[in-house]
């Protein structure tokens, strides 16, 4: 069974940009979840999609959005880039939501702003 | 609110020593725990779960968990180190609303 997959894999862009990552679950998942992962504030939770739907939210401002797609597949975008945008940003699928659902990640995107 | 503390950012061990990574919990309601591994420019690999079947919790690698209530804690152990086993683990708690809450991650070296 194919993982989680994420592209790209890497991405560089410039202050003011605006960008787009996507995550294909595992087949059968339905519960998307993205996370950002940097050296100083650790692993924290942007948002949740489940069903098309955002379930949960994290505390990100609005230039952070995602969206879920009817295959599961889900899209996270960031506008207005900042230098402190630049982390490895983790997408995880489960197969429904709950606390008990273990989570599997992808390799993640990594994005540098210059 | 769910929190989770890992006591030690840096833990290193000889190869083939026994592996002792600690993560407290903070949880008003019983919680689910989980244990993830992260090797470099990879995503984080699900080690182990606990979801209150049973206090102790075997997982891939040779790795286990055991669930202490009264101490809040879930530490994770493996007893023989190997060099294959440095990387960063992360503890998490599964949070009410699904999301799942991260400690900051204990990096494990193991020396030759």
């Amino acid at each position: 069974k194919a993982g989680v997959t994420q592209t790209p894999r890497y991405l560089i862009k410039t202050r003011g940009q605006q960008v787009t990552l996507s995550c294909s679950p595992i087949s059968g998942h339905r519960s998307v979840s993205w996370y950002q992962q940097t050296p100083g504030q650790g692993l924290q939770f942007l948002f949740e999609y489940f069903s098309e739907t955002q379930r949960n939210k994290g505390n990100f401002p609005g230039r952070f959005s995602g969206r879920q797609f009817s295959n599961s597949r889900s899209e996270m975008n960031v506008s207005t880039l900042e230098l402190g945008d630049s982390a490895l940003y983790l997408c995880a699928s489960s197969l429904g939501v709950g606390s008990n659902q273990p989570q599997h990640f992808g390799d993640g995107t990594r994005l540098s702003i210059l | 609110a769910q929190s989770v503390t890992q006591l030690g950012s840096h833990v290193s061990v000889s190869e083939g020593a026994l592996v002792l990574l600690r993560c407290n919990y903070s949880s008003s309601v019983p919680p689910y725990l989980f244990w993830y591994v992260q090797y470099p420019n990879q995503g984080l690999q699900l080690l182990l779960k606990y979801t209150s079947a049973a206090t102790l919790v075997k997982g891939i690698n040779g790795f286990e968990a055991e669930f202490k209530k009264s101490e809040t804690s879930f530490h994770l152990t493996k007893p023989s180190a190997h060099m294959s086993d440095a990387a960063e683990y992360f503890c998490a708690v599964g949070s009410n609303t699904g999301k799942l809450i991260f400690g900051q991650g204990t990096t494990l070296q193991v020396k030759p």
